[in-house]
């Protein structure tokens, strides 16, 4: 099956800076790379996504770019502020006709602390 | 607004005792999931359903069941717990079709078994 990696486990960054989170994905069939924001106390919950027909999208200060040559995606934060620190997982998925019926791979995550 | 619950946000339970947990959703989704989350292993899938009465093993299928008897309610079921299942767990739903995978999720059940 599918096999995501994702890195670094923790980042630290000053209130004001970006934030990268990068991610690999085995299966060169997978087509679908959505993000997930989880907040302390709460499930995770989507923030941003991209498919394979796309290289980059954005959404006010967040970004998603993906590289299928190299099977590399990867989650921009620009003008950190302190409610961004959650964690962030990232996904993987087959969409379309044969996909196993929506299962997501994950990542293991990232701990984003944004310090005032 | 999408809805996901959980019947309980903290469960603590003994070894041996047989644990339900339930979850139910409010949006006719065809998917559901149950995932256990770890620090440093993320999410990992337990089980899911593609529909009612049908359930697919995930990753980590050892010690748990699962039940889908209505649409809208997926059970995990612990049939002896231990201590090694003692974590956070999310249950999820999604539609199938309509080009889009989003999953929803509950809160969490933080379940401790002593």
């Amino acid at each position: 099956g599918e096999n995501v990696e994702q890195h670094p486990s923790t980042l630290s960054v000053q209130e004001g800076d970006s934030a990268v989170i990068k991610c690999t994905y085995s299966d060169s069939a997978s087509n679908y790379f959505p993000w997930y924001k989880q907040e302390l106390g709460k499930g995770p919950q989507l923030i941003i996504d991209i498919r394979s027909n796309v290289g980059e999208k954005k959404d006010q200060r967040i970004a998603v770019t993906l590289n299928k040559t190299a099977k590399h995606f990867s989650l921009h934060i620009t003008e950190t502020q302190p409610e961004d620190s959650a964690v962030y997982f990232c996904a993987a998925s087959i969409e379309g006709r044969g996909s196993t019926l929506g299962r997501l791979y994950f990542g293991r995550g990232t701990q984003l602390t944004v310090w005032p | 607004d999408v809805k996901v619950t959980q019947s309980s946000r903290y469960l603590v339970k003994r070894t041996g005792e047989k644990v339900f947990l339930e979850c139910v959703q409010d949006m006719d989704h065809e998917n559901m999931f149950w995932y256990r989350q770890d620090p440093g292993l993320g999410l990992r899938l337990i089980y899911f359903s593609y529909d009612v009465k049908m359930k697919e093993k995930g990753d980590i299928p050892e010690g748990y069941s699962v039940s889908r008897e209505k649409k809208e309610r997926f059970s995990l079921i612990l049939e002896s717990a231990s201590t090694n299942q003692t974590s956070m767990y999310l249950c999820a739903s999604s539609e199938t079709g309509r080009g889009s995978y989003e999953q929803y999720f509950g809160p969490g059940t933080r379940l401790t078994v002593t």
